[in-house]
C-alpha cells in the first residue's frame, strides 16, 4: 500500500527554536496534506490543510504565523513549529490524500518536546 | 469541532472476549472509517463502510453503520492482547468544502488482559 513518511520521528528542542517536520509521499502524489496535533490520550485535531502550490488552511484557533505550512511539491508538505513553547509539545501527524481513487494515508508521527 | 463521539472512553476486557466501541456523529457522511493506534505510534487503517452499507466485515472485525441514527460500531471478536490500543472513528462531511478532510471521535482505548 501508499507509504507516507515523516522525518525526525522524535526531536526535542530548545523553548524559543524552530523546529521543521517533513512529510513526505514516498509512491505517489498528493496535492492535498493534512496536518494534526494529538495530545496524550486525547483525540487528532485538524490543524491545517496543505495544498500544493497555495497557501495552507488553517483551523481556528491555529496561528498560521507559528505553524508554517509549505507544500512546495506533490510530494512533500513541511510544518515549521516558529519559537517554540513547551506547550507545543505534542505529537504531529500527516496525512496524505491521493487521488485516482481518493485515499488517505497517514504518516507515523512526530513526537516534539520542547525544553 | 470533531464529529465523532466514541463510548466507552476506556474498556477493559480479558482475552478472548469481545470488545465493541460505538460512535456517534453529526452531520451527513459519505463514509466512516474506524483507525487504530497503539501508544505513541500512527494511526492503522483497519475499516471504511459506506454510507450506503450497514454492515461489514474482515478478520475479526465486524462494523455496523446506521445512518438514521448517525452512528457505528466496531466489534472485535475473540480478542487478543496485541489488540490493546486506542481506537478511532472518523467520519468525512457529505458535500463538505475539503476533499478529503476527517473529523476523528475522541476514541476508545481499549486494554485486553491475557
Amino acid at each position: 500500500g501508499a507509504v507516507v513518511s515523516q522525518h525526525p520521528s522524535w526531536v526535542i528542542c530548545k523553548s524559543g527554536t524552530s523546529v521543521k517536520i517533513e512529510c513526505r509521499s514516498l509512491d505517489f502524489q498528493a496535492t492535498t496534506m493534512f496536518w494534526y496535533r494529538q495530545f496524550p490520550k486525547q483525540s487528532l485535531m485538524l490543524m491545517a490543510t496543505s495544498n500544493e502550490g497555495s497557501k495552507a488552511t488553517y483551523e481556528q484557533g491555529v496561528e498560521k504565523d507559528k505553524f508554517l505550512i509549505n507544500h512546495a511539491s506533490l510530494t512533500l508538505s513541511t510544518l515549521t513549529v516558529t519559537s517554540a513553547h513547551p506547550e507545543d509539545s505534542s505529537f504531529y501527524i500527516c496525512s496524505a490524500l491521493s487521488t485516482g481513487p481518493y485515499e488517505q494515508y497517514f504518516g507515523p508521527g512526530t513526537r516534539l518536546t520542547v525544553t | 469541532s470533531q464529529q465523532g463521539e466514541e463510548d466507552p472512553q476506556a474498556l477493559s476486557i480479558q482475552e478472548g472476549e469481545n470488545a465493541t466501541m460505538n460512535c456517534s456523529y453529526k452531520t451527513s457522511i459519505n463514509n466512516l472509517q474506524w483507525y487504530r493506534q497503539n501508544s505513541g505510534r500512527g494511526l492503522v487503517h483497519l475499516i471504511l463502510i459506506r454510507s450506503n452499507e450497514r454492515e461489514k466485515h474482515s478478520g475479526r472485525l465486524r462494523v455496523t453503520l446506521d445512518t438514521s441514527k448517525k452512528s457505528s460500531s466496531l466489534l472485535i471478536t475473540a480478542s487478543r492482547a496485541a489488540d490493546t490500543a486506542s481506537y478511532f472513528c472518523a467520519t468525512d462531511a457529505k458535500g463538505g468544502s475539503t476533499l478529503g478532510r476527517l473529523y476523528f471521535g475522541r476514541g476508545t482505548q481499549l486494554t485486553v488482559w491475557p
